[in-house]
């Protein structure tokens, strides 16, 4: 299994461009979450999705939109790059949701917004 | 890189000494404590996980200790080796909210 995949690695955009951050997990997990790490700070919550078919937002949602394709897959876009948006963003994913059990996270993908 | 700016309490340990990351959390009504273990570049790793009704919990060579009156958690790393080189952060999660809410965490160097 490979777990949580993420793509791309790294990106590179230009202020007001868009963009869409994949995530694919291959547990068969009901829910998925993206998160945020700026340096010196802790992850925080993006998006989540408990279940497919279903989206809630977490404590920083401004700036962005998600996608539950299906259950494997959990997409993070950009409509219009900022360069406050620069991070770190991780993909995670759990069996039953965030209280029961472990989340599991994806090697994340480092933007840059110019 | 990503660490530019980071500005971390560090804990430095000799190889073979036992190690003990400190957490204070500000939600009393938070109930599931989670340490997560983050190495450079790379994504968070689930170390050990405590719920409120319970004060230590033990995993191989970590245990979390949890004090609810003064809101503080700890993880206590035994004879730590290089390998435990990491960022280590504590989450909580509230009942109400059920968001997991991160620490910003404690870089361990592990001295040869």
């Amino acid at each position: 299994n490979a777990g949580v995949t993420q793509t791309p690695k790294f990106q590179v955009l230009k202020t007001g461009q868009s963009m869409t951050l994949q995530c694919a997990q291959d547990m068969n997990h009901n829910s998925m979450y993206w998160y945020r790490q700026d340096p010196g700070m802790g992850l925080r919550l993006i998006y989540y999705s408990a279940s497919e078919g279903t989206t809630d937002k977490g404590e920083v949602p401004n700036g962005y939109n998600v996608s539950r394709l299906n259950k494997r897959e959990f997409s993070l876009r950009l409509e219009s790059a900022a360069p406050s948006q620069t991070s770190v963003y991780f993909c995670a994913s759990s069996a039953a949701g965030i209280k029961q059990e472990t989340q599991y996270f994806g090697p994340g993908t480092r933007l840059l917004v110019l | 890189g990503e660490s530019v700016g980071l500005h971390l309490p560090t804990l430095s340990v000799q190889e073979g000494d036992n190690s003990i990351i400190n957490c204070a959390y500000s939600n009393s009504a938070s109930d599931y404590f989670i340490w997560y273990k983050q190495e450079s570049g790379k994504g968070p790793q689930f170390i050990i996980d405590i719920r409120s009704n319970m004060d230590k919990r033990q995993g191989q060579r970590v245990t979390v200790l949890l004090n609810k009156t003064v809101k503080h958690l700890s993880l206590q790393i035994a004879a730590t080796q290089p390998g435990d080189s990491a960022v280590y952060f504590c989450a909580e999660i509230s009942g109400a909210t059920n968001k997991l809410i991160f620490g910003t965490g404690t870089l361990l160097a592990v001295q040869p």
